[in-house]
C-alpha cells in the first residue's frame, strides 16, 4: 500500500515558540487525513483533520495545511506549550475505505 | 463514559501460547479497530469492525482474530503467538465510521519470548 512519511524525526522548540511538523503523504488518491497526538504509555488523540477539498482548516492552537500539488500535509502549533512534548502522527484514508494509513511519527520536546 | 477500555496493560507470552486482548468501549460505536505499534512504524490496522456480528481485515490481519458478538466487545485472539506479535496493541472506536472521530484506547504491551 501506499505509504505516509514525515520529513523529520524529531523536533525541538522552545516553549512560546510555533512549531511546524510536516508530512507527505505518496497518493494523491488521498482525500482524508488527521493529525493525532500520542503522549508516552498512551493511545494517539485525535487533533485535527481535513478534508481534500480544503487547503487549510484551524483548530484551537492548531492548525492543519494541505498541498495536494506536491502531496504535503502540515500541522502548526502556535505558542508550544510543554504539555505540547508528544509523538505527532499523521494519517491518510482514501476512496473512502475503512481504513487509515498512519506515518512514522514526528517527536516533539517543547524546552522550557 | 470509561471510554475505550483494554486489557491486560502488560502481557509476556511464550512462543506456541494463545491469548486475548480485550477492548471494550460504552460510547455506542459502531465502528471498532485493531492497530499494532512497532517502533520506527506507524500504526498499522489488524482487524476492524463496522458493527456487531461484521468484521474485516486490516493492512496485516496474519496471526489474529477477531469477533464482535456485541457493540459493546471487540477482542483480538493470538492463537499462536510468535515473536515478531511483540508489539503494543491498540484498540480503538469510532461513532458510525473511520471518518468519525477515532477514540484510542490505552493501550497492550505484548511481548512474545
Amino acid at each position: 500500500g501506499e505509504s505516509v512519511g514525515l520529513h523529520l524525526p524529531t523536533l525541538s522548540v522552545q516553549e512560546g515558540d510555533n512549531s511546524i511538523i510536516n508530512c507527505a503523504y505518496s497518493n494523491s488518491a488521498s482525500d482524508y487525513f488527521i493529525w493525532y497526538k500520542q503522549e508516552s504509555g498512551k493511545g494517539p488523540q485525535f487533533i485535527i483533520d481535513i478534508r481534500s477539498n480544503m487547503d487549510k482548516r484551524q483548530g484551537q492552537r492548531v492548525t492543519v495545511l494541505l498541498n495536494k500539488t506536491v502531496k504535503h500535509l502540515s500541522l502548526q502549533i502556535a505558542a508550544t506549550q510543554p504539555g505540547d512534548s508528544a509523538v505527532y502522527f499523521c494519517a491518510e484514508n482514501w476512496d473512502t475505505g475503512n481504513q487509515f494509513y498512519f506515518g512514522t511519527g514526528t517527536s516533539l520536546t517543547v524546552i522550557p | 463514559n470509561a471510554g475505550v477500555t483494554q486489557t491486560p496493560k502488560f502481557q509476556v507470552l511464550k512462543t506456541g501460547q494463545s491469548m486475548t486482548l480485550q477492548c471494550a468501549q460504552d460510547m455506542n460505536h459502531e465502528y471498532m479497530s485493531w492497530y499494532r505499534q512497532d517502533p520506527g512504524m506507524g500504526l498499522r490496522l489488524i482487524h476492524y469492525s463496522v458493527g456487531a456480528g461484521i468484521t474485516d481485515q486490516g493492512e496485516v490481519p496474519n496471526g489474529y482474530n477477531v469477533s464482535r458478538s456485541t457493540t459493546e466487545d471487540f477482542p483480538l485472539r493470538l492463537l499462536s503467538a510468535a515473536p515478531s506479535q511483540t508489539s503494543v496493541y491498540f484498540c480503538a472506536s469510532s461513532y458510525a465510521g473511520i471518518t468519525d472521530t477515532q477514540y484510542f484506547g490505552p493501550g497492550t504491551r505484548l511481548t512474545v519470548l
